[in-house]
């Protein structure tokens, strides 16, 4: 069985502070995604990472693929209550039309 | 261009009962997915079509049915409603193949089963 796991499941931080939430697998990917989802909305995506070691950022929020492709990082740099959501990570496989998500991160951010 | 559309946003049935809700993709879009998401099981896979055709199934039971048409629309049905089926049920369009493209998700239909 294929399995995203990530970490922590909740987590509540003072707006300012700085946070890393994680997403590990026994496999292999040949692509992972990072999406947010809000309260009564559909996640929305956030970035692509396609190559091992490979780390993105998309301003205050830092990617990082791991060099394996097994795992994958966001650190978001002090934080705003806007970043409030669930932080889902989802991995692809080349061998199969086939995408498997994380159970996400809900995160809150206290103004 | 216009996101994912899908109908109804809400809905309330009862057990025994069947619902049935619509996807609209992103113009240009020919692959569509659905998702089942409840708190305890986060985001499920249910199927995939491509220009019409199933093309990957989740591990879900037989009440649980789709089809896509020539204009990339998407209908899944539920039939015999059970109280565990109350869930966001989420469609997600992309251009091509699943595993390498993005995905853009719908607001989702909140399914209450009572």
């Amino acid at each position: 069985t294929q399995l995203l796991e990530q970490s922590p499941q909740f987590l509540s931080i003072q707006e300012g502070e700085n946070l890393t939430v994680y997403c590990n697998s026994s496999s292999v990917f040949s692509s992972l995604q990072w999406y947010r989802q809000e309260p009564g909305e559909g996640p929305v995506l956030l970035v692509t990472v396609v190559t091992g070691g490979e780390v993105k950022k998309l301003k205050r929020l830092t990617f990082q693929f791991g060099d394996a492709r097994k795992d994958s990082s966001l650190h978001i740099t002090a934080a705003q209550t806007g970043d409030t959501g669930l932080y889902l990570c989802a991995g692809g496989f080349n061998s199969a039309s086939k995408i498997i998500f994380g159970s996400g991160t809900r995160l809150s951010i206290r103004p | 261009k216009a996101g994912v559309t899908q109908t109804p946003r809400y809905l309330i049935k009862t057990r025994g009962q069947q619902v049935t809700l619509s996807c609209s993709p992103i113009s240009g879009h020919r692959s569509v997915s659905w998702y089942q998401q409840t708190p305890g099981q986060g985001l499920q896979f249910l199927f995939e079509y491509f220009s019409e055709t199933q093309r990957n199934k989740g591990n879900f039971p037989g009440r649980f049915s789709g089809r896509q048409f020539s204009n990339s629309r998407s209908e899944m049905n539920v039939s015999t409603l059970e109280l565990g089926d109350s869930a966001l049920y989420l469609c997600a369009s992309y251009r091509d193949r699943m595993n390498t493209g993005e995905l853009f998700f719908g607001e989702g239909s909140r399914l209450t089963v009572l």
